[in-house]
């Protein structure tokens, strides 16, 4: 079984501002992997960034990045230079075992 | 590339109807699909697992008979919810995956209103 934990309900940063979504997961699985999504107002899902739990490297997509910290089953996404266009929901979900489980998510808002 | 579609967008049933969604891909072939349940301000729920040409595979909670899922070709699974009642109201999101493979790829969901 998986379990994805979003402790931040809320989170809101300065436009150009750097900002840090908390993520912890747990899963029995060996191979698994790591995500986390973008919802914004129009629902649709977007993949943000991605990562291989057999990976050491912090994986890092343009203005986004992750810390993701194995033993401690932490997966945190930074946000850098930040954008009117980041406000959305943002979801952190884990893949194991044929299923891919969400967090509660976190709603970021970005004040200009 | 990798792109879901769903339809309808919205719908509104009448209590006691049923309605149909269909959830599409595009431009590759999908032998799984997931369809995910969300409520307002909350998470996505993974209701059901469908593999092409096999039965669906429903998460625990999830009533197979009210819920009835079919993935008859490679890039159509459909949703059907029978005997809707209010308490189905809900937006519902389904994905597709190429192979056995981590990565899914979302539709844009569609809203269902029971009145």
């Amino acid at each position: 079984a998986q379990t994805v934990t979003q402790s931040q309900p809320e989170m809101s940063v300065q436009e150009a501002e750097t900002v840090t979504l908390s993520c912890t997961y747990d899963t029995s699985e060996s191979d698994y992997y790591l995500f986390w999504y973008k919802q914004p107002p129009s629902r649709q899902m977007i993949l943000v960034i991605r990562q291989e739990a057999y990976k050491q490297q912090n994986a890092t997509e343009n203005r986004f990045s992750v810390n993701f910290q194995k033993a401690a089953k932490s997966f945190s996404l930074k946000i850098s230079d930040s954008q009117l266009g980041d406000a959305a929901m943002y979801f952190c979900a884990s893949f194991g075992n044929e299923k891919l489980t969400f967090g509660t998510g976190t709603r970021l808002t970005i004040i200009p | 590339g990798a792109v879901v579609s769903q339809h309808p967008s919205r719908v509104i049933c009448k209590s006691g109807t049923s309605v149909k969604i269909e959830c599409r891909s595009l431009d590759f072939q999908a032998t799984t699909m997931f369809w995910y349940r969300q409520f307002p301000k909350q998470s996505l729920m993974l209701m059901a697992t469908s593999n092409e040409g096999s039965k669906a595979t429903y998460e625990q909670g999830v009533e197979k008979d009210k819920f009835l899922i079919n993935h008859a070709s490679l890039t159509l699974s459909t949703l059907t919810v029978t005997s809707a009642h209010p308490e189905d109201s809900s937006f519902y999101i389904c994905s597709a995956r190429v192979g056995t493979g981590f990565m899914q790829y979302f539709g844009p969901g569609t809203r269902l209103t029971v009145t």
